[in-house]
């Protein structure tokens, strides 16, 4: 089946520095989403990338979609403290009319530090 | 408008015990996702489904785990017999349609119910 792998699986910065998330993905996706989940919180939709080599800036952060359509990416600028939580990729893979079904990326946890 | 609304939010059941979560999607939402959550770990998939149809349930256990969307009502989770491995975070999420074509309607999750089971 798809499967969705993020690195790192960890990350510790200093409040003001960057921070860089990849997801890929083992086959070509529709789409990709982005979701933020605080730690005991829920995951919360970010934003959502359709096209080959698409890029989207929101504020501090720009999300990046592969050529290929099978690996993305957000980037993060000047980290802050409420950036602290766990940064998921979700995608669908094909294109199957009905199916909506979203596969989860493993995740990175973010954690920034004053 | 009152979100995704899941409960209970805590649940703790012994081993053998059933588990019944509820979740209620947006209003307008048609689409039910069920995910679990390991602690530390990402969401894995478990049962799609629209009103009274299971769409998709190839990330459900074949045995002790059951789905349903009633035409009234919440969706329900249910878990019997429940194990210590079924411990976990439970997230209901919904959507207000399927896939058009290339694109996908986002996902609004619910606060999930945190299953222990002693």
């Amino acid at each position: 089946g798809q499967q969705v792998m993020q690195i790192p699986q960890y990350q510790h910065v200093q409040e003001g520095e960057d921070f860089t998330t990849y997801c890929n993905s083992s086959t070509t996706l529709s789409n990709i989403q982005w979701y933020k989940q605080r730690p005991g919180g829920h995951p919360v939709f970010l934003i959502q990338l359709v096209k080959s080599g698409e890029v989207k800036k929101q504020k501090r952060l720009t999300f990046q979609f592969g050529e290929a359509k099978k690996n993305s990416s957000l980037h993060i600028t000047a980290t802050q403290t409420t950036d602290v939580g766990t940064y998921f990729c979700a995608g669908r893979s094909g294109f199957t009319g009905g199916g909506n079904k979203l596969t989860f990326g493993t995740g990175t946890q973010l954690k920034v530090e004053l | 408008n009152a979100g995704v609304m899941q409960n209970p939010r805590h649940l703790v059941r012994r081993r053998g015990q059933e588990a019944r979560l509820r979740c209620s999607p947006m209003k307008g939402h048609s689409h039910v996702y069920w995910y679990r959550q390991l602690p530390e770990e990402g969401l894995k998939f478990m049962v799609y489904l629209q009103k009274e149809n299971i769409i998709d349930e190839s990330g459900m256990p074949k045995e002790r785990f059951s789905a349903e969307f009633p035409k009234e009502g919440p969706s329900i989770l249910r878990i019997q017999q429940v194990v210590r491995g079924d411990s976990a975070a439970y997230f209901c999420a919904s959507s207000s349609q399927a896939s058009t074509g290339t694109v996908n309607s986002p996902l609004h999750f619910g606060n999930g119910t945190r299953l222990t089971v002693t």
